[in-house]
């Protein structure tokens, strides 16, 4: 079955302890990137990724580190969270011309920070 | 102004009406459009890309207006199941940029 995993679904921290969620994907995409969602503001681009190797800023990419490595996996970094990084995080695979296309998303990570 | 403007609603809805929703788009350089359906808290899923000469999908119909730089996407005979939020998302910079609205919420009710 095709799908897009993230770990953790649901998590609450506190202040600067690192933490990372991971994406992964089964469809063979070339094409990864990281939402977060908050009440008013809708899905903002943290990073995007073009292929293993390959990442670049969204809109919203400053308190965030990504990797691409391999194809599959494309984990989001937060070196020192903050409470302003409270929101619900999305992860969407493509194929390469993806955004021409649709654009898969994994089921959602709450992050709480405190 | 923001890239991309919706009306978040709530429309409510009785089971079998009409309704439509509007989204408008600030960039005139964006290339592609789209509808996405997103279930409370749920991941967003595509309900329909929108062409220039307009698109039907069942009881769903999306139109494009270039000239106004606004997106419109129509719902027939809505049924319960119909109610979630819908996310106009508009594709700019290069191919390589998606922009979300945030959301127009539609509640049907019996």
């Amino acid at each position: 079955e095709a799908q897009v995993t993230q770990n953790p679904r649901y998590l609450i921290t506190v202040t600067g302890k690192k933490l990372t969620v991971t994406c992964s994907q089964n469809m063979n995409h070339e094409y990864m990137s990281w939402y977060r969602q908050d009440p008013g503001l809708g899905l903002r681009q943290i990073y995007y990724s073009m292929n293993v190797e390959v990442t670049d800023k969204g809109d919203v990419p400053e308190g965030y580190k990504v990797s691409r490595k391999e194809k599959r996996n494309f984990p989001l970094i937060l070196e020192s969270p903050s409470p302003n990084q409270t929101s619900l995080y999305f992860c969407a695979t493509g194929p390469r011309e993806s955004s021409y296309n649709e654009q898969f998303f994994g089921p959602g990570t709450r992050l709480t920070v405190l | 102004r923001k890239e991309v403007e919706q009306d978040p609603g709530p429309f409510n809805v009785p089971e079998g009406a009409t309704v439509a929703f509007n989204c408008t788009y600030s960039n005139s350089a964006s290339q592609s459009f789209f509808w996405y359906r997103q279930d409370c808290r749920k991941e967003p899923k595509l309900l329909m890309s929108v062409y220039s000469s307009g698109n039907e999908d069942g009881r769903f119909t999306a139109q494009l207006n270039r000239a106004s730089q606004y997106i419109s996407l129509l719902i027939r005979d809505s049924k319960l199941s119909d109610s979630a939020t819908y996310l106009c998302v508009v594709l700019t910079g290069g191919g390589n940029k998606l922009t979300f609205g945030t959301g127009t919420q539609l509640k049907v009710e019996l």
